[in-house]
């Protein structure tokens, strides 16, 4: 079956790090582009990041020097690294493949959220 | 603020047809048959509807369609039912350098 399942989502205080991580069961992270969306509360979806198979990446002007995506193929996982954390980061994170020949995002993980507060 | 524009909320009664516009530019929908629709129930991930346009993943009704025209594409549902009562998303290839952007999203009652 395939699957994405995410974890590492915690309340965290302004300035704070946090990682995120993402495991794939049923296809390999490697094979196309990987990404996590957010949502903020009573928002819509937001592009954070995406990682291709080339290795490029793609990064939302409002997390760019302060997020980092990555994967660790050993363990088929893509991982976000959250630094410099902003109340505005608090958002449910999702992690899905992203087909680069047709755009199209598919599956999704639950998320976990990931709350910015003091 | 969203890069792919569509309306805030749609309405409609059971039986009835509605259809949910996304406007990109011609640097993204307009120049790529790359768009997808996302169906997003409260407190649940978004699932996939519609992709390159107008295809259906399997299991997904075929009273979901989709369209484009120039820089618009469109998601039309047919024979509306309670459960399609959801907010819908578009997604659009936007070229090497972008990848990919979301519509802001459209909030459907079904009356």
């Amino acid at each position: 079956e395939v699957q994405l399942v995410e974890s590492g989502g915690d309340l965290v205080q302004p300035g704070g790090s946090l990682r995120l991580s993402c495991a794939a069961s049923g296809f390999t992270v490697t094979s196309n582009c990987m990404g996590w969306v957010r949502q903020a509360p009573g928002m819509g979806l937001q592009w954070v990041s995406v990682l291709c198979s080339d290795g490029k990446t793609y990064s939302a002007d409002s997390v760019e020097g302060r997020f980092s995506i990555s994967r660790d193929d050993s363990k088929n996982t893509v991982h976000l690294q959250m630094n410099s954390l902003r109340t505005e980061d608090t958002a449910m994170y999702y992690c899905a493949r992203v087909w680069a020949n047709t755009a199209m995002v598919n599956p999704w993980g639950q998320g976990t959220l990931v709350t910015v507060s003091s | 603020q969203s890069a792919l524009t569509q309306p805030a909320s749609v309405s409609g009664s059971p039986g009835q047809s509605i259809t949910i516009s996304c406007t990109g530019t011609s640097s993204d929908v307009g120049s790529y048959n790359l768009v997808s629709w996302y169906q997003q129930n409260p407190g649940k991930a978004p699932k996939l509807m519609i992709y390159e346009g107008s295809k259906r993943p399997s299991g997904v009704s075929n009273r979901f369609s989709g369209s484009k025209s120039g820089n618009t594409a469109s998601l039309t549902i047919s024979g509306l039912q309670a459960e399609d009562e959801a907010d819908y998303y578009c997604c659009s290839y936007a070229g090497s350098n972008t990848f990919v952007v979301f519509g802001g999203g459209t909030k459907l009652t079904v009356l």
